[in-house]
């Protein structure tokens, strides 16, 4: 069975301090994929991120960062200098490769006080 | 590019009334599609999904059912809703094949049974 933790129910930082989402999974498979989605206020998912499981570089896109530990079975994401808009619920999901099917975390929601 | 609707955005019903929910994605042929439910302040939690027409999978037994008449559409209903069917509920579509990649998401309904 495959299962994603979130343990981080809420959190909240001042605007421009760095944050870091943290996602630990469980899975027997030894391929799989990776997943973040945000939650904005309206609701919508949306896809940030998918990392196979073979790579394990860390990968960052503009003020977002992902860190793939295999050894520690983490996926933690890292926003730096946030922003106000980066305030949201935000998914961790696993997936087996060749299954349609994602396993999401609880999700952390996510404040940015102004 | 792939574009995907849902309607209606909000909807209020009443206990043992019936419900359509539609979802149609445009710009893709033979997507997976997925209906997803989230409870208030919840995570996700798939409800049911589809590799092609007439091909359902429901992920936990409920009060709704799925159908998927054409390639693009896919519909969630009730005979008779309960107040336990509140959420709000997601479609989200991938690329067709068992191939793990990413969902992503409709606007999303907001449902209220009363």
């Amino acid at each position: 069975a495959q299962k994603v933790t979130q343990a981080q129910t809420e959190i909240s930082v001042v605007e421009k301090e760095d944050v870091t989402l943290d996602c630990v999974y469980e899975t027997r498979d030894t391929t799989y994929y990776l997943f973040w989605y945000k939650q904005p206020p309206s609701g919508e998912l949306v896809f940030l991120i998918r990392r196979n499981s073979f790579d394990e570089q860390n990968e960052i896109s503009g003020r977002y960062s992902w860190n793939f530990q295999k050894s520690t079975s983490s996926f933690n994401f890292t926003i730096t200098a946030s922003q106000v808009v980066d305030s949201a619920v935000y998914f961790c999901a696993l997936s087996r490769i060749g299954n349609e099917k994602l396993t999401f975390g609880t999700g952390t929601r996510l404040t940015i006080i102004p | 590019s792939q574009t995907i609707h849902q309607w209606p955005a909000t909807l209020v019903q009443p206990v043992g009334s019936p419900l359509s929910l539609e979802c149609t994605v445009e710009g893709t042929s033979n997507p997976n599609l997925y209906w997803y439910r989230q409870a208030a302040g919840r995570g996700l939690q798939l409800l049911f999904y589809s590799i092609g027409i007439d091909q359902i999978s429901s992920e936990v037994p409920q009060n709704l059912s799925a159908s998927r008449p054409q390639d693009r559409q896919f519909i969630l209903s009730s005979k008779k809703l309960l107040l336990s069917d509140s959420g709000f509920y997601l479609c989200a579509w991938s690329v067709g094949g068992a191939s793990s990649y990413e969902q992503y998401f409709g606007p999303g309904t907001r449902l209220t049974v009363t």
